[in-house]
């Protein structure tokens, strides 16, 4: 069946890096998008940042600008993202996800999430 | 920051129907973006219920529908049952953002 298999929980100190993984299987990897999210304990969702599968393009939200890094290994059929310089407000549950487009295709800025990871926590803490 | 606000919570008895508003602006909605929602249950990844507006995947009741107008969307539950406390979000785009952007979520309980 189609999943989303996340790496472990991590606990990492305040400017330190973390890098999770996120394996696709069930489908051919390089036909959509996968999107990172996060969620702070008892807070919304957040979007981080999405790459094509095929071509390695990336685009990131504002917010982590020059903070964060995702990549995709085809061969393995993994997603990593890579977020630097650490602080507490980062401590959250981080998801990959599968983008869902129309049944008419893809538009621009028109992704669903169709397929979750079961996430990965990362605890920032000295 | 949640650019789509919706209400905290909202409850229901048992077979009645709720309705949860999702407003957004003209950046995001009222620009055209499809709206998605999910519902996650405590401990666990957020679960999609309708796509492109009003779209229900497979596998979905339809109990669950959505609704689009103008800078806002609905997600409406009908036949309230107990399995349906969640935590519910709406999704779209938001162009001055450049960046997919989700709703404040609204608890449902039911009574």
């Amino acid at each position: 069946q189609v999943q989303l298999v996340q790496s472990g929980a991590e606990v990492q100190k305040p400017g330190a890096s973390v890098k999770l993984s996120c394996k696709a299987s069930g489908y051919s990897f390089t036909t959509t998008y996968l999107h990172w999210l996060r969620q702070a304990p008892g807070q919304g969702l957040e979007w981080i940042g999405l790459i094509d599968p095929r071509s390695g393009a990336t685009m990131y939200a504002q917010n982590f600008q020059g903070r964060v890094t995702v990549t995709r290994d085809t061969s393995t059929s993994t997603v990593y993202m890579d977020l630097s310089s650490l602080r507490s407000e980062d401590m959250a549950i981080y998801y990959c996800a599968r983008r869902l487009c129309r049944n008419s295709g893809c538009v621009f800025g028109g992704d669903a999430f169709d397929i979750w990871g079961p996430g990965a926590m990362v605890t920032v803490s000295s | 920051q949640s650019v789509l606000t919706q209400p905290s919570s909202v409850s229901g008895a048992p077979g009645q129907r709720v309705t949860i508003s999702c407003t957004g602006s003209s950046s995001n909605i009222g620009a055209g973006f499809d709206v998605h929602w999910y519902r996650q249950l405590p401990g666990t990844a957020p679960k999609l219920l309708i796509s492109v507006n009003t779209n229900r995947p497979s596998g979905v009741p339809d109990r669950f529908s959505g609704s689009k107008s103008g800078t806002s969307a609905s997600l409406a539950i009908t036949g309230l049952q107990a399995e349906d406390e969640a935590d519910y979000y709406c999704q779209s785009y938001d162009n001055s953002l450049s960046a997919y952007v989700f709703g404040t979520g609204t608890k449902v309980a039911v009574l």
